[in-house]
């Protein structure tokens, strides 16, 4: 079974402060991992991705996640925060070896970005 | 369309009337997965589509919730004679040939936000 967990409900940084989401995960065999953000009345929307390879994965709008696998985490990060970052995180998980793919959600974590 | 599409994207109707949601897929995407988000909350995983079959029904709530996927492509999402607690945003995915050892991510439709009376 896979799990994924979003400790924070909540995360509030100042305009231009570093922004970090966590994410820490459960997989059998090798994990891929999965950011995606949600603004309101919207789908979610896909920001990055860690297969295999470079640690350190950069993606859209300037975020990037670090793969920690002894730490089994995958945090999201930003060097500079924006207020339009203001939305809501999920961090997702599959097994590679899974048949189909499964995603497994986590809670999601809520960023807010004051000016 | 680019992305995924669903329609309505909004839907008040009555507690005990029959609705239908629908997902058009992005094209070329063999694998569907429709799930719920009640309001504010993470995502419930409800089925999952590789062309027109469902191997996975694992997260229909009752039978009253039903899905097929005719010509591999649109789907449609049917909840019989709702209740006020099937109100939720429901929203669709699709992603490119999933499976083991597919890395794709799944891409989503922005939702039907379903108000049971």
């Amino acid at each position: 079974a896979q799990s994924v967990a979003q400790p924070e409900d909540q995360v509030n940084v100042a305009e231009g402060n570093p922004l970090t989401v966590k994410c820490t995960y459960s997989v059998s065999g090798n994990p891929y991992l999965f950011w995606y953000v949600q603004y309101p009345n919207r789908g979610l929307q896909f920001l990055l991705k860690y297969i295999t390879g470079d640690n350190l994965v950069k993606g859209s709008y300037g975020f990037e996640a670090e793969f920690n696998k002894s730490q089994t985490s995958f945090h999201l990060k930003k060097p500079s925060a924006l207020v339009s970052d203001s939305a809501l995180y999920f961090c997702a998980v599959r097994d590679a070896t899974d048949s189909w793919g499964k995603l497994q959600f986590g809670a999601g974590t809520q960023v807010v970005v004051t000016p | 369309g680019a992305g995924v599409s669903q329609s309505p994207s909004n839907k008040v109707t009555e507690k005990g009337k029959d609705v239908e949601l629908r997902c058009d897929p992005i094209s070329g995407h063999t694998a569907l997965y429709w799930y719920r988000q009640s309001l504010g909350q993470g995502l419930e995983f409800l089925i999952y589509f590789q062309g027109n079959s469902a191997p996975d029904k694992s997260g229909l709530p009752s039978d009253r919730f039903s899905a097929e996927r005719t010509g591999g492509s649109v789907s449609t999402l049917t909840i019989q004679r709702t209740q006020q607690e099937d109100s939720a945003v429901y929203l669709c995915a699709s992603s490119f040939m999933p499976g083991q050892g597919s890395n794709q991510p799944q891409h989503f439709g922005d939702g039907t936000r379903l108000s049971i009376l």
